[in-house]
Formats: structure tokens, sequence, C-alpha cells
């Protein structure tokens, strides 16, 4: 599977978007991207999952570059029970394993 | 949405002593659950795959005498932590792949952390 490159930390104004950046440059054309995140001594939590074209559900949007090298998360209006850490993992939709990296930890202030 | 449960939550026991830790899959049928191994400000390692009716496949440097796994049936999957020692405190998390999901979507136990004294 594709390794991910994310930052490890991150800001956000509560009730400001939060854009969460990934960077999979090696990813090949049938790996998907999915982001989890976990929220502390909770289990992690399945939020979106895309392969080229831009999704979004009620939680959150995610955009993919053309490229597909890299991918934003956005919460359109994040609120303080949106801190947590934030994994981008890129996996074939077939396989099983999810590897996680160490993430981005949002912190959404008040 | 699907749930896994984990029980128990928490967990203290002796050096020495063997611990179990249960995870169900509570509104659908896997069959295949991961476990993962979580250290304090540390991302999740994935431990081994659980497959069930048959043996579990463990990462490499995961003792798989160590660390029993029985996927006994499509709802439940078992870790046993033989003779834990303080080195095996950690926060363990399971996860569960429905049968019947087209993507690779999985549910996420809460989680049992393990302190051994």
């Amino acid at each position: 599977d594709a390794k991910t490159t994310q930052p490890p930390s991150m800001d956000c104004a509560e009730g400001r978007a939060a854009n969460l950046p990934c960077n999979h440059s090696t990813i090949s054309g049938n790996e998907y991207v999915y982001w989890y995140r976990q929220i502390h001594s909770q289990g992690p939590q399945y939020i979106i999952h895309g392969l080229k074209n831009n999704e979004t559900n009620e939680m959150a949007s995610l955009i993919i570059t053309e490229d597909r090298k890299s991918s934003t998360l956005i919460l359109p209006h994040a609120t303080l029970r949106d801190t947590a850490v934030y994994y981008c993992i890129v996996i074939y939709n077939a396989g099983n394993m999810l590897t996680f990296g160490g993430g981005t930890r949002l912190m959404v202030k008040p | 949405g699907a749930v896994v449960s984990q029980h128990p939550s928490w967990v203290i026991c002796k050096s020495g002593t063997s611990v179990k830790i249960e995870c169900r899959s509570l509104d659908f049928q896997a069959t295949t659950m991961f476990w993962y191994r979580q250290f304090p400000k540390q991302s999740l390692m994935l431990m081994a795959t659980s497959n069930e009716g048959s043996k579990a496949t463990y990462e490499q440097g995961v003792e798989k005498d160590k660390f029993l796994i029985n996927h006994a049936s499509l709802t439940l999957s078992t870790l046993t932590v033989t003779s834990a020692h303080p080195e095996d405190s950690s926060f363990y998390i399971c996860s569960a792949r429905p049968l019947t999901s087209g993507h690779n979507e999985q549910f996420f136990g809460p989680g049992t952390r393990l302190t051994v004294l």
C-alpha cells in the first residue's frame, strides 16, 4: 500500500472549516484514499473514502487532486468534539489491512 | 452504523497472569477481525488478522504464542495475552470488516486498556 504523509498537528477555530492535507504521491490506480479519526482513548472511526472523484457525506468532504497524489479532508464547521487524530490511509479496496501512520492531531479551539 | 464491542474496557493484572479480551460485532457478521495495539502517543500497530475458523495471521515481531487469538464465530474474536508483563501494558483495539461490505470500511471497538503491574 502506498505511503502517506500528513502534518503532525493542526489547530482550527471552532465553527471554521478544518482542512487536513495528505500526500500520497506513490498511490497506484487501484488504491483508494480512506480517512479515519481517533478521539482520545477511543477506537478509530471511519469518516470517508474516495478513489478519484470528490466525495461528501454527513461528516466531511474529501477532495482528491486530479493526479491523485494528494487529498484534503474538509470538516466544514469544526466543533470542539472534532478534536482528534486524523489518519489518511491508502489501500486497495479489496484489501484487508489498514496501516496507520502518524496522522494529524487536530485541535479545535474555542 | 455497525457496532463493535470489547470486553473488558479496562483491566489491571499482576505480572505473569493471562488476560482475555473479547471483541464482538453486535449487528453484523465479520469473517475477518483485526487486533491492534497502541502505546501512549503512538499510532495503532496491527498485531494480527483473525479469520473465522482458521489460524490468525500475525505481523512480524508479534509472538503468536504470547498473543493467542481465537475467532470461533462470525461475531466473536478473542485475544489472550499470556503471562503478561509490564511491557505488555497498552491499549488493545479490535476492528471488524462486515461480511457484506463492498469496500474496506472497518468498524473499531472502543478499546481495552491493559495495565500490568
